[in-house]
């Protein structure tokens, strides 16, 4: 069965402080590998996408890192902000192209000041 | 460049009643995908539009939803007749080469 677990489920910080999510699929064939970040009441935004030779992709603070022998990916945080604050979802897709995805839950988190 | 568009953004029906939930995607993509969120799940794929013709409707639960994109546009998701358990909010997204946008969602009670 194809399926993409996160961890952990939610997770509180203090501003500034760095945090590294982990997501575990087992989703095959592989296409590539979807970090997103979804605000309260809005749809998710696209952060990073790692095909299967990518084992590192950044964008600003958020870089996200992929280990396809494993099926192990994470997403470090740097330097977090309020407005990191967020569900941040792992989706991994099966085909390129016209596909479909397999979405994690997410991991809620809360960046306090 | 306009997002995708949902509406509306919250309904609130009872069981047995109908609605129809909106998607205008971002002019131009071929690819429209419609996805549901069961409240504690995760997001899943109902199904996929390429222009006007359904590429993929695996994910649609039974043939109480009806989804359409006439004119490859816009598309509709309609539930006749809602249940409880079809609580949830529904995305919608477009993509043109694979990158895909998504709306806000609607989120829908049945009561």
């Amino acid at each position: 069965k194809n399926q993409v677990e996160q961890s952990p489920q939610s997770l509180i910080i203090l501003e500034g402080k760095n945090c590294t999510l982990q997501c575990n699929y087992t989703v095959s064939p592989f296409s590539n590998l979807r970090w997103y970040k979804q605000d309260t009441g809005r749809g998710p935004v696209s952060l990073t996408i790692m095909t299967f030779s990518e084992n590192t992709k950044s964008n600003g603070r958020y870089t996200a890192t992929l280990d396809a022998d494993t099926k192990q990916s994470s997403l470090h945080i740097t330097a977090s902000q309020l407005s990191d604050s967020a569900s941040y979802i792992c989706v991994v897709s099966m085909n390129s192209g016209y596909s479909t995805l397999t979405f994690g839950k997410g991991t809620m988190l809360l960046v306090s000041p | 460049e306009a997002g995708v568009t949902q509406f509306p953004s919250h309904s609130v029906i009872e069981k047995g009643q109908t609605v129809t939930l909106r998607c205008d995607p971002i002019s131009g993509h071929d690819n429209l995908y419609w996805y549901r969120r069961v409240m504690g799940k995760e997001i899943k794929f109902l199904l996929h539009f390429v222009k006007e013709s359904k590429q993929d409707e695996s994910g649609m639960p039974n043939n109480r939803f009806l989804a359409e994109r006439t004119g490859g546009t816009y598309s509709t998701l309609k539930v006749q007749p809602a249940e409880l358990e079809d609580s949830g909010v529904y995305f919608c997204a477009s993509s043109q080469d694979g990158a895909n946008t998504f709306g806000s969602g609607t989120r829908l009670t049945v009561v």
